[in-house]
């Protein structure tokens, strides 16, 4: 079965550079979701997507932007990276109805290096 | 704000044996939703379990079982049975109703001894 596919799965990057991290959803999965977790830390939300709209924000940096596009993939945009931006970054993805009974189906993360 | 705490960062069990991961949660809300994610080293999250607030009756899904005390805001996962492959980080988690993003727990992590 197709899973949520994110890429690339390793990024090293230098401070203040640009990174950005693409997700794709399960096919027929309108809703997107972006988590970052710290080393040895529980998940925090980011922000959402739901048929291409923002639908949720959590605590996103503001050098952060993202965006779902018209095939429902999702780009997680980072600039001017910090070191404390080191952390494996999950991209979950459900339908409008598996978001309520929590069926997100998360990728194996992008996990993200800053130097 | 809503917090979920756990307050076994690790657990260990035999092979076989019965062991229960806990949960607190606070929140305001009256509709929810709580689950038990597990990450094993391959760092992809799985849902394990998931209990809607407003359901009287504890969730089961075969040898994952939990415990939900709405008024003491508890939500434990029992896992019966242990297997090796068990062995993993266990999320806590919840989540309003109409809101997208899910709050973790700190995690517990599970040890299964051979």
């Amino acid at each position: 079965a197709a899973g949520v596919i994110q890429s690339p799965r390793h990024l090293i990057k230098e401070k203040r550079e640009t990174a950005t991290l693409k997700c794709y959803p399960i096919p027929r999965h309108d809703t997107v979701y972006w988590y970052q977790q710290g080393p040895g830390q529980d998940p925090q939300f980011l922000i959402s997507f739901y048929e291409k709209m923002q639908s949720d924000k959590g605590s996103i940096p503001d050098r952060f932007s993202a965006q779902q596009f018209s095939d429902y993939h999702s780009e997680l945009n980072m600039s001017s990276l910090e070191l404390g931006d080191s952390a494996l970054y999950f991209c979950a993805s459900s339908t409008r109805l598996g978001k309520n009974t929590g069926e997100l189906f998360f990728g194996e993360g992008s996990r993200l290096t800053v130097l | 704000a809503q917090t979920v705490t756990q307050s076994q960062p690790e657990m260990s069990v035999q092979e076989a044996e019965t062991v229960t991961l806990s949960c607190t949660y606070d929140t305001s809300e009256s509709d929810y939703y709580l689950f038990w994610y597990k990450q094993p080293p391959s760092r992809q999250m799985i849902l394990v379990i998931r209990q809607e607030a407003y359901k009287q009756q504890n969730a089961t899904e075969n040898r994952f079982s939990v415990n939900f005390q709405k008024a003491a805001k508890s939500f434990s996962l029992k896992i019966s049975d242990s297997q090796l492959g068990d062995a993993a980080m266990y999320f806590c988690a919840y989540r309003s109703a109409g809101d997208d993003k899910i709050i973790f727990g700190k995690g517990t992590r599970l040890h299964i001894l051979p």
